[in-house]
């Protein structure tokens, strides 16, 4: 079983639609990251999470310690929202002196159709 | 500036050839990272230098040859590549012990 797991592997929505997106993980963690990657490549790093809320425009980013959950929402979805959304984490016990790896989920290829 | 640049874009290969991937920072960022990556899946961890040491190899073969010459540079030198080397190759960069990594855009190398 991976230490991190996200549903859905897949999601196709329509433009305007709210989306979520499911990271659950197995494991202590200290810090909990949402990442978007776009075909072609490149990783964004869109939030950072040790607890609670962020917002960044469209994008909310949750996170439950206790449950050891998080959900990351789109709303008012938009095609330029189409991209592989991934779910890492940091694990907990690495000391803060060491630089930081991640344990990545498996992704969520998320499509927004016009 | 909060850009992590990689250089080339992409890359193509034959398994005698040697090449090198270069990867640069100036966020301050003594922590740097060289990621492996295929199609449909996350990236897998390849090296992570913190204070331009390296401190995790992970059991990466020695035909990826790893390289820190200072605190805004990485490398990776390839010799003797095989088709199953094929990939995305990702750098990234992070404060030591705290913070979010910033991703480059990647290298696409393809060996033939």
């Amino acid at each position: 079983k991976n230490e991190v797991e996200q549903s859905p592997q897949n999601l196709t929505a329509q433009e305007g639609e709210f989306i979520t997106i499911n990271c659950s993980y197995s494991v202590g963690i200290s810090a909990l990251h949402w990442l978007q990657q776009h075909p072609g490549g490149g990783i964004v790093s869109l939030f950072m999470l040790s607890s609670g809320k962020k917002k960044h425009g469209r994008l909310i980013a949750t996170i439950n310690i206790q449950e050891k959950h998080s959900s990351l929402h789109i709303t008012a979805s938009h095609p330029r929202d189409s991209a592989v959304y991934i779910c890492a984490v940091r694990l907990s016990g690495i000391s803060s002196g060491s630089a930081r790896q991640l344990t990545f989920g498996s992704g969520t290829q998320l499509t927004v159709l016009p | 500036d909060t850009e992590v640049t990689q250089t080339p874009k992409h890359l193509v290969m034959g398994m005698t050839n040697k090449k090198s991937l270069k990867c640069e920072q100036h966020m301050g960022h003594r922590a740097m990272y060289w990621y492996k990556q295929k199609a449909k899946k996350p990236p897998e961890l390849m090296f992570v230098y913190s204070y331009e040491k390296l401190s995790i190899n992970e059991s990466v073969p020695s035909r990826f040859s790893p390289e820190c010459p200072n605190s805004s540079l990485l490398n990776l030198h390839l010799h003797a590549l095989q088709p199953e080397d094929s990939a995305l190759y990702l750098c990234a960069s992070s404060r030591v012990g705290a913070g979010t990594q910033y991703f480059g855009p990647g290298t696409r190398l393809l060996v033939l």
